[in-house]
């Protein structure tokens, strides 16, 4: 199993571009999640799924939108890029709720909007 | 609101036994997760704690108290590759779908 995938590794983008973030599982998990980190910060939730077809914002969904049509994949779209999007994006997914439900998060992708 | 609270930053010497606490105030509580970091990777889990008392995995151990919103994670006879931040979440959320994390606790392992 390759995991949780994630392209492009890197990215600059110039402000009021857009582009799709990435994200593909093989393990499938109904649950995904997009998460972004500041320097020397923790994760916030920008949106997350809990199967196909089914997406709920999280703590900072403006300037992001998602879609989830299928169980596999899950992008995550930035119509307008501002400065303030310049972050690492994480992905992550998980198989059930409840228990010691870990999340397995992709190896991150590095925007920086100019 | 939610709200949890770890040191910055932490130093310790390899070999030795080092403490790192997090606190936590959230609408609700369903469990209480450790993630360790390295610089420029992705987070991967450490230990899950839902039930007070100490759970304990190799090197590491995990405990909670959820009368005081208060937990630690205890790494012991440190290596300099224990050099990483760590990462403190509670699951909540109406259906416990989602982690709330904290701004995490950079440890430097010093020979």
């Amino acid at each position: 199993n390759a995991g949780v995938t994630q392209t492009p590794k890197f990215r600059i983008l110039k402000i009021g571009q857009s582009m799709t973030l990435q994200c593909t599982q093989d393990m499938n998990h109904n649950y995904m999640y997009w998460y972004r980190q500041d320097p020397g910060m923790g994760l916030k939730l920008i949106y997350y799924s809990v199967g196909a077809g089914i997406t709920d914002k999280g703590e900072v969904p403006n300037g992001y939108n998602v879609s989830r049509s299928t169980t596999e994949d899950f992008p995550l779209r930035l119509e307008l890029a501002a400065p303030s999007q310049t972050s690492v994006y994480f992905c992550a997914s998980k198989e059930r709720q409840g228990g010691e439900d870990t999340q397995y998060f992709g190896p991150g992708t590095r925007l920086t909007v100019l | 609101g939610q709200n949890i609270d770890q040191p910055t930053e932490m130093t310790a010497t390899e070999g030795a036994i080092v403490q790192i606490n997090c606190t936590y105030q959230t609408s609700g509580f369903n469990g209480l997760f450790w993630y360790q970091q390295h610089a420029g990777e992705a987070p991967t889990f450490l230990s899950y704690n839902v039930l007070d008392g100490l759970e304990e995995k190799g090197r590491f151990s995990s405990f909670l108290s959820r009368s005081k919103g208060y937990s630690y994670l205890l790494l012991k006879e440190l290596q300099m590759k224990d050099s990483a931040s760590y990462l403190c979440a509670v699951r909540a959320g109406e259906y416990g779908n989602k982690l709330v994390f904290g701004a995490g606790t950079i440890l430097r392992v010093k020979s």
